[in-house]
């Protein structure tokens, strides 16, 4: 079984820039949750997705990150304008029935 | 306020030894309380969930348990090997529409 997929891992941006990120969650997962994971903290949720409605997103800065799961698969995040307080690594995440969650490898996102 | 607290932040053992990672929660309601190891630049990785009627779980050398009455769990790790060097987050799911409270995590380093 194919795990969730991110891309890219790494990524690199001058603050004021915007950046996207891309997931792939395991095939028939309906859960995809997109998580912050600032250094030395645990991941914090931005937003959950249950299909292709919004479950949560009361975490999300609004003013400057976005996401979308259009077709109820894949999944993009998307900043605009990157701060310097946004470098982290971004965590995707996908549930069957919303107990055990899946982990993408992550992006780590340096903003300068 | 959901809280997850983890101790020691930081650990070196040696190679073959055991040791044990401590968590406290407070997270109501609560469904279930979940170990994720995380290697370095990798996503969260399940070791175990338990929920409130389960007091210990085993992953092969990993094995946690649980006080729901003290609201404290802890990660035995026995014959440590070097690819145990990563950090161990413990996780509160209050089973409302997966919502998780990570802790920041124990860094574990196994060496020689």
């Amino acid at each position: 079984e194919a795990g969730v997929a991110q891309s890219p891992r790494y990524k690199i941006i001058e603050k004021r820039q915007s950046v996207a990120f891309w997931c792939n969650p395991i095939s028939g997962h309906a859960t995809l949750y997109w998580y912050q994971q600032i250094l030395g903290q645990g991941p914090k949720l931005l937003i959950q997705f249950q299909n292709n409605g919004v479950v949560d997103d009361s975490q999300l800065p609004k003013d400057r990150f976005s996401a979308e799961r259009l077709k109820g698969v894949d999944s993009t995040l998307k900043i605009q304008p990157a701060k310097l307080e946004d470098s982290a690594v971004y965590l995707c995440a996908s549930s069957l029935a919303g107990l055990e969650q899946f982990f993408g490898p992550g992006t780590r996102l340096t903003v300068l | 306020k959901n809280q997850v607290e983890q101790s020691p932040q930081s650990l070196i053992i040696l190679e073959g030894k055991n040791c044990t990672l401590q968590c406290n929660y407070t997270v109501s309601p609560f469904s279930n309380l979940r170990w994720y190891k995380q290697d370095t630049g990798r996503g969260p990785v399940s070791l175990t969930i338990m929920t409130f009627s389960e007091n210990t779980k085993s992953n092969g050398r990993y094995t946690a348990t649980l006080d729901a009455d003290t609201k404290q769990s802890s990660l035995h790790i026995t014959a440590s090997q070097l690819s145990d060097s990563a950090s161990y987050i413990c996780v509160g799911d209050t089973g409302t529409a997966s919502k998780l409270t990570f802790g920041t995590g124990t860094r574990l380093q196994v060496t020689l």
